[in-house]
């Protein structure tokens, strides 16, 4: 079974317009930690925003913000006011077990396509 | 965030040649760093986890003599490509983690074209 489930393979918005790109995850783990990047045409990694398990309030940062559901295990990114540069692939991810978060590899969904438009 | 580079950016060889690849942690030490391979319009996929010191953990389907992972210091793993083959052709990408922080610090990637 997949662990990070993205079912949208492209997504298209228009300028100023929020946007909001779902993520589910399967783990048994209590303690994980949810990522957001985006990966624009040049390759580059971009983290957006992190979720852990145990953080009760939504992270936000900036435009970002994760609607965490813990109990449908869903980690959706949205995006508000949405900008041309906002096009690129969108990835969540998931660590699990974070207890020792630099040695524990992310678990990545297969993305989603963004298309901002004017 | 803490910065990890990656040498080269893009290289193109000719079929049964070996390609060195560098990731470097820049302002921080990296006991463990991680090397995917990404196909155009598809996700990361881990290949293995490189430790220093000690030998590399490699996903199941990743062969291990194909590709050579030595950490050497708490700064540089070197991803080696042996006999690459057009198969090989791809997009290699590595990262680190930095303990004051949450996320992964990911190379600008390596696009590894085999004729």
């Amino acid at each position: 079974a997949q662990k990070i489930t993205q079912t949208q393979p492209g997504m298209f918005v228009q300028e100023k317009e929020a946007v909001t790109l779902d993520c589910t995850y399967d783990t048994s783990d209590q303690s994980y930690g949810l990522f957001w990047y985006k990966q624009p045409s040049s390759g580059e990694m971009i983290f957006l925003i992190y979720q852990g398990s145990y953080d009760e309030q939504n992270a936000t940062e900036g435009r970002y913000s994760l609607n965490f559901q813990k109990a449908r295990k869903s980690a959706n990114l949205v995006i508000s006011a949405s900008q041309l540069g906002d096009s690129a692939m969108y990835f969540c991810a998931m660590r699990e077990a974070p207890s020792h978060q630099a040695g524990t590899a992310l678990i990545f969904g297969k993305g989603t396509t963004l298309s901002v438009s004017s | 965030g803490a910065v990890v580079s990656q040498h080269p950016s893009r290289v193109i060889c000719k079929s049964g040649t070996s390609v060195k690849i560098e990731c470097r942690s820049l302002d921080f030490q990296a006991t463990t760093m991680f090397w995917y391979r990404q196909f155009p319009k598809q996700s990361l996929m881990l290949m293995a986890t490189s430790n220093e010191g000690s030998k590399a953990t490699y996903e199941q389907g990743v062969e291990k003599d194909k590709f050579l992972i030595n950490h050497a210091s708490l700064t540089l793993s070197t991803l080696t490509v042996t006999s690459a083959h057009p198969e090989d052709s791809s997009f290699y990408i590595c990262s680190a983690g930095d303990a004051r922080y949450n996320e992964q610090f990911f190379g600008p990637g390596t696009r590894l074209t085999v004729l």
